[in-house]
């Protein structure tokens, strides 16, 4: 079993519309974070949730809003999407003192 | 600011050889280093990490050795296998409840059959 799942892991989709990443995390460690890579392959975080509550917010476009229902899961919602939104978006975990990754979203705006 | 990055963007091995991927950091206060594999279509996988205080640590085919006076870390890969082909990439955390990856570019490691 994949300790962090995400889906959809294709999406393509036009300017202006929302779309939303769902992540979920089967070990139920406390801490979630959603990362951006891009095309050149650097990866930065976005956002870190511990126990639903936010932690790290990044400097990201208020158009991307997290949302944790509850501690398995930690959802990526993006308003008015733009071609620069285009990148992978990785969900990941934070267990012992490292971060375990899932296998990745690929977002292509057009 | 903090950064991490590695030395080479490519690296071409022959199956068998033994690989070594350098990675250079600026910052003293992280905690640990960590190496992290990623596939093509895939998300980065941990590898091993290295706490700040240790010089050397070794895994399964992989040893990571850490020298802070020059703050550079590598990667060794013994007897490298075209599984192995994949990006590397370092990353430097601080630990704790608002643990936090400086992610460096990676090395795209290519094994020659």
């Amino acid at each position: 079993d994949t300790a962090v799942s995400q889906t959809p892991k294709y999406l393509v989709t036009q300017m202006g519309n929302d779309k939303s990443i769902k992540c979920e995390q089967n070990l139920g460690h406390d801490t979630m974070y959603w990362y951006k890579q891009d095309s050149k392959k650097f990866l930065k975080i976005m956002f870190s949730y511990n126990n639903k509550e936010l932690i790290i917010n990044e400097t990201v476009p208020n158009r991307f809003s997290p949302k944790s229902p509850d501690k398995a899961h930690l959802n990526l919602h993006i308003n008015s999407l733009e071609l620069g939104d285009s990148a992978v978006y990785f969900c990941a975990i934070g267990w012992g003192n490292t971060i375990y990754f899932g296998e990745g979203s690929w977002l292509t705006v057009v | 600011g903090e950064s991490v990055g590695l030395h080479l963007p490519t690296l071409s091995v022959q199956e068998g050889d033994n690989s070594i991927i350098n990675c250079a950091y600026s910052n003293s206060a992280s905690d640990y280093f960590i190496w992290y594999k990623q596939e093509s279509g895939k998300g980065p996988q941990f590898i091993i990490d290295i706490r700040s205080n240790m010089d050397k640590r070794q895994g399964q085919r992989v040893t990571v050795l850490l020298n802070k006076t020059v703050k550079h870390l590598s990667l060794q890969i013994a007897a490298t296998q075209p599984g192995d082909s994949a990006v590397y990439f370092c990353a430097a955390l601080r630990a704790g409840n608002n643990r936090k990856l400086i992610w460096g570019l990676g090395t795209s490691l290519a094994v020659n059959p």
